[in-house]
């Protein structure tokens, strides 16, 4: 049972540039979760999502975007890469509002 | 707006010895607390979930306790262990009456000395 797994790991990108991360859950849960978690800080709540085709805003939205086609997959898309992007991010899944399981993460440089 | 504050931001204690690690909340109406661990490089795992009508949970040599009145949690680690040292962080919901947007600590960074 792998969990939430996240791809990559880790990438650099340059400002402007544009990607998408990886986010896919083996576990049928519902509800999915993108955070963001700068150095020596909390997670912050990017966006969100309780279902297939269902997705909300988090606390710090501005800058990404999210779809949700499938109950595994919820990728999140950095469309114009800024230096204030930089971070690293975090998936995380859950069964309604149980304790959410998280991936391991992916660091993301922006230069 | 909610706002979660946890104090010290890093503790360093022989191995043995039984620890507390604080969290504070500015909103009371809270629908549930979360107490996670984060090891170096690695994702958050959940240690213990508190329900609001909840005063404390236990797990092995962890307990949790919840005083929303006063805004306050405390997790309690019991014959601390090496194999203990990591982050801790306490997550609360962003607003009442829903779990699913939760607020993050900054954390505290647990060393148990051998």
């Amino acid at each position: 049972n792998a969990g939430v797994t996240q791809t990559p790991k880790f990438r650099i990108l340059k400002i402007g540039q544009s990607m998408t991360l990886q986010c896919t859950q083996d576990m049928n849960h519902n509800y999915m979760y993108w955070y963001r978690q700068d150095p020596g800080m909390g997670l912050k709540l990017i966006y969100y999502s309780v279902g297939a085709g269902i997705t909300d805003k988090g606390e710090v939205p501005n800058g990404y975007n999210v779809s949700r086609s499938t109950t595994e997959d919820f990728p999140l898309r950095l469309e114009l890469a800024a230096p204030s992007q930089t971070s690293v991010y975090f998936c995380a899944s859950s069964y309604l509002d149980q304790p959410q399981h998280f991936g391991d993460g992916t660091r993301l440089s922006i230069l | 707006k909610q706002e979660v504050t946890q104090i010290p931001a890093a503790l360093s204690v022989p191995e043995g010895e039984n620890l507390v690690l604080n969290c504070s909340f500015t909103d009371s109406a809270i629908y549930n607390l979360q107490w996670f661990r984060q090891d170096p490089g690695k994702g958050l795992t959940s240690l213990l979930l508190i329900q609001s009508s909840q005063r404390e949970q236990t797990s092995g040599r962890l307990n949790a306790s919840l005083d929303k009145s006063s805004g306050r949690s405390t997790l309690y680690i019991a014959a601390s262990q090496p194999g203990d040292s990591a982050t801790y962080l306490c997550a609360v919901p962003l607003s009442s009456g829903s779990a699913r947007q939760l607020t993050f600590g900054s954390g505290t960074q647990l060393t148990v000395l051998p």
